[in-house]
């Protein structure tokens, strides 16, 4: 299976700050990458998807970036919204693996 | 408006079953890949299992291999997950998801069903 590991885990930040978010798979993945963003209660929304192609809707203050093991997310300027746990995901192949998470606090 | 949504869910004893139903509308079912995807309390996600959009593609996360059967029926745009043999670990939101498009991830999202399991 493909391990997927995220760091950091916890991230405080402040509205305004730019923050990036580093997503490692254990074997080469391609491009074939999503990442996910869930707020409390809420199911997960896709917010971008085969590495950095920004789905449509999602504010352009999301990017991605990155191929084969080594991908990143950032969010240019943190917005209130925006504080939440974001999830990558590989389906370059089955099993379908996300990794831990990380949490977007406040600072 | 393209959605889905779960239902199914409660609360059921170890070695227990359950069937969990989705039901989708505003997109063509059959031409789409569905998965489940669950969520512990407190934890992250974890994918379960996915079908092809003729129900001949099937997969499954290795620890509810033999016990978990997911199925379709493309007249009724719907989307099963039939649980037998539950244990605690099982314990989790179960959300429905949609193949976005192409290879793409996953979208849209239900809101979840919740499956507790506990004697």
């Amino acid at each position: 299976d493909i391990q997927m590991t995220q760091s950091p885990s916890t991230l405080s930040a402040s509205v305004g700050d730019r923050v990036t978010i580093t997503c490692r798979a254990s074997q080469n993945i391609i491009i074939w990458l999503a990442w996910y963003q869930q707020r409390p209660g809420k199911a997960p929304k896709l917010l971008i998807y085969k590495a950095s192609t920004l789905e449509s809707g999602v504010s352009s203050r999301f990017s991605g970036t990155g191929s084969e093991t080594e991908f990143t997310l950032s969010i240019s300027s943190l917005q209130p919204d925006d504080f939440a746990t974001y999830y990558c995901q590989q389906y370059n192949s089955y099993p379908y693996t996300f990794g831990q998470g990380t949490k977007v606090e406040i600072k | 408006e393209v959605q889905v949504v779960e239902s199914g869910g409660g609360l059921v004893k170890p070695g227990g079953s359950l069937r969990l139903s989705c039901a989708a509308s505003g997109f063509t079912f059959s031409s789409y890949t569905m998965n489940w995807v669950r969520q512990a309390p407190g934890k992250g996600l974890e994918w379960v299992s996915s079908i092809s959009g003729g129900g001949d593609y099937i997969y499954y996360t290795e620890s509810v291999k033999g016990r978990f059967t997911i199925s379709r029926d493309n007249a009724k745009s719907s989307l099963y997950l039939q649980m037998n043999s539950l244990r605690l670990d099982d314990t989790a939101i179960y959300y429905c998801a949609r193949v976005h498009s192409g290879y793409s991830g996953f979208a849209p999202w239900g809101q979840g069903t919740l499956v507790t399991v506990s004697s």
